[in-house]
């Protein structure tokens, strides 16, 4: 069993529709991370996290440490959203305290 | 600011020959990390840099991977003898500090495909 799980693994939408995409992790962690991968592009790093709720523009990551979960929601979706969603983890035994621990992305497509 | 600059973005190697690949950390971003992603998988962990000294190679294969970042110039993945299996997508990240603290900015990879 992975260490960090994304669900669900696709998601398509259609223009304009709230999107929720979830991740749950086994290990303990440090800080969260919610990464956009676009196709043949490179990864942007969206947030940063490790309690409660940030917002940037039309997106929301969340965190609930007791329960091990996170999820990002993405407010009136547009085409353009359409990426790999990755969730990564920091988690707390790493000795070098640095190191991410990837789940395997959620391709979202958002239809016009 | 230029970001974090990989290159070459595409590689082609035929088996058995060298792969090299660079990253260029942001300006006074210090950390470097390598991650590997294979066709159809996620992201994985190979290597963890600071300037000069490798901290964290628990990620990288035993044989043919090796990697530096010297004081001055870019880091550098080499691969040795490449074989099919080498050919994913290999991403760098950098950080001014430990990424814990500071997070990560990502590159926009190098392609590697061995024919």
């Amino acid at each position: 069993k992975n260490e960090v799980e994304q669900s669900p693994q696709n998601l398509t939408a259609q223009e304009g529709e709230f999107i929720t995409i979830n991740c749950s992790y086994s290990v303990g962690i440090s800080a969260l991370h919610w990464l956009q991968q676009h196709p043949g592009g490179g990864i942007v790093s969206l947030f940063m996290l490790s309690s409660g709720k940030k917002k940037h523009g039309r997106l929301i990551a969340t965190i609930n440490i007791q329960e091990k979960h996170s999820s990002l929601h993405i407010t009136a979706s547009h085409p353009r959203d359409s990426a790999v969603y990755i969730c990564a983890v920091s988690p707390t035994q790493e000795t070098s305290g640095s190191r991410l621990t990837f789940g395997e992305g959620t391709q979202l497509t958002v239809n016009p | 600011n230029a970001g974090v600059m990989q290159n070459p973005r595409h590689l082609v190697r035929r088996r058995g020959q060298e792969a090299r690949l660079r990253c260029s950390p942001m300006k006074g971003h210090s950390h470097v990390y390598w991650y590997r992603q294979l066709p159809e998988e996620g992201l994985k962990f190979m290597v963890y840099l600071q300037k000069e000294n490798i901290i964290d190679e628990s990620g990288m294969p035993k044989e043919r991977f090796s990697a530096e970042f010297p004081k001055e110039g870019p880091s550098i993945l080499r691969i040795q003898q490449v074989v099919r299996g080498d050919s994913a997508a290999y991403f760098c990240a950098s950080s001014p500090g430990p990424g814990l603290t500071y997070g990560y900015t990502f590159g926009s990879g190098t392609r590697l495909t061995v024919v």
